[in-house]
């Protein structure tokens, strides 16, 4: 079946824009989750959405970072006033809902600030 | 919060050759312990898991190892292919933070024909 789809796949843009990223999960799964990726860096933890319940936005590093989920399904990544610094690969992930279970990325968006 | 440590950091060796990379965690309420491999340019895939409950779990030439009392777990790739190479990282969860996943930094995973 379809994977986690995120789009777009590359994002080019100056810095002081807004830019949204958007995340399709895979079909049935109603936990989403976003992280960055740093050139060199690990993987770090952004957001996460659980069904209806309130999100966990601890991972968020500034109020220029937003995230909506609509119906459950979909989820937009805002960043507004771009910085040079939020250059980085953003990578989205859905799982099924009960305890721990198995997280699916998506193949991310790079974004570049100029 | 929860700090996975890895490593090493890059790992060379030659094909047929055994590779194993190692994690440690510091919060002992983790029990979900995932593994990614990720290519160039690709999201990370997850390879195989652990849970708490169990010590060793096995999927043909890959296997993972947990150890609850020192914190620790491996990642174990047998009979070590060039297509095995790319980054793998190990991450915890299921502590404090349900959900959201702890990654180590990375190794760097070459295999030579």
């Amino acid at each position: 079946g379809a994977g986690v789809s995120q789009s777009p796949s590359n994002k080019v843009t100056e810095k002081g824009k807004d830019v949204e990223l958007r995340c399709d999960p895979i079909s049935g799964h109603t936990a989403l989750y976003w992280y960055r990726q740093s050139l060199g860096q690990g993987l770090e933890f952004l957001i996460y959405f659980q069904g209806n319940s309130a999100p966990d936005k601890s991972g968020l590093p500034s109020d220029r970072f937003s995230a909506e989920r609509t119906g459950g399904s979909v989820s937009t990544l805002t960043i507004q006033r771009t910085q040079q610094e939020d250059s980085a690969v953003y990578l989205c992930a859905s799982s099924l809902p009960w305890g721990n279970q198995p997280q699916h990325f998506g193949d991310g968006t790079r974004l570049s600030i100029l | 919060g929860e700090n996975v440590e890895q490593h090493p950091s890059t790992l060379s060796v030659q094909e047929g050759d055994s590779a194993v990379i190692k994690c440690t965690y510091s919060d002992s309420a983790s029990n979900y312990f995932p593994w990614y491999k990720q290519e160039l340019g690709k999201g990370p895939q997850l390879i195989i898991d652990i849970r708490s409950n169990v010590g060793e779990k096995k999927d043909q030439r890959i296997a993972v190892t947990l150890n609850k009392t020192a914190k620790h777990f491996s990642l174990h790739i047998t009979e070590t292919q060039p297509e095995d190479s790319a980054v793998y990282f190990c991450a915890a969860t299921g502590g404090s933070t349900l959900g959201r996943l702890y990654f180590g930094r990375g190794t760097q995973l070459t295999v030579w024909p």
